[in-house]
């Protein structure tokens, strides 16, 4: 299993491009997470999807969007890029509720700077 | 409310010197789970271990110990015998039950082992 992939890895928008950050993950997770993380911060949760087709809102939701139309994959979508963007993000999957392994396994992230 | 708080921000320790990172975390559940991850300079982040709220038997695995006080709310962890590479940033979470199985984490504690 490759576990949970990102792409890209480094990025640099100019002040309103838009682009996706792409993840996807082979573990057969239900759960995926996206986290942004900040200089000398730790993660706040932008969005969460609990399945295919279900996506909802996390602790900073702005300026981005999600779809889930897999299981695999979970794409990051900035519309208009602004320079508060500038962080490093983070997707992560689970396999589920109620399961005992209820860890979060991380992607190796994206470093975007918007500029 | 659901917190989890890392008080150091930063330690510095001399190889082979014995460390610990506290965490201490609120929440109203009575059931739920702690975790530890390590992000290292390299920027991803790694699973170290998970613990859930009726176990509050302590763990060791190698050189990292962890100690779960339910009392006391505090989640600490302990390397022993440190090594050059266990400079990280370690960040303490948090999972908070409910539909989205989020995670909610501490600021981090950023450790710095000199040879």
């Amino acid at each position: 299993n490759a576990g949970v992939t990102q792409t890209p890895k480094f990025r640099i928008l100019k002040i309103g491009q838009s682009m996706t950050l792409q993840c996807t993950q082979d573990m057969n997770h239900n759960y995926m997470y996206w986290y942004r993380q900040d200089p000398g911060m730790g993660l706040k949760l932008i969005y969460y999807s609990v399945g295919a087709g279900i996506t909802d809102k996390g602790e900073v939701p702005n300026g981005y969007n999600v779809s889930r139309s897999t299981t695999e994959d979970f794409p990051l979508r900035l519309e208009l890029a602004a320079p508060s963007q500038t962080s490093v993000y983070f997707c992560a999957s689970k396999i589920g509720s109620g399961n005992a392994d209820n860890a979060q396994y991380f992607g190796p992230g994206t470093r975007l700077t918007v500029t | 409310a659901q917190k989890v708080t890392q008080a150091q921000t930063e330690i510095s320790v001399v190889e082979k010197e014995d460390v610990t990172l506290d965490c201490v975390y609120e929440t109203r559940d009575t059931t739920y789970y702690l975790f530890w991850y390590k992000q290292p300079p390299s920027g991803e982040l790694v699973f170290l271990i998970r613990r859930n709220s009726f176990d509050e038997q302590n763990e060791i695995s190698g050189r990292y110990s962890w100690n779960f006080q339910k009392s006391t709310s505090s989640f600490n962890f302990t390397i022993t015998a440190s090594q050059v590479v266990d400079s990280a940033v370690y960040f303490c979470a948090l999972r908070v039950w409910g539909r989205d199985d989020k995670i909610i984490f501490g600021k981090g504690t950023r450790l710095h082992i000199l040879p």
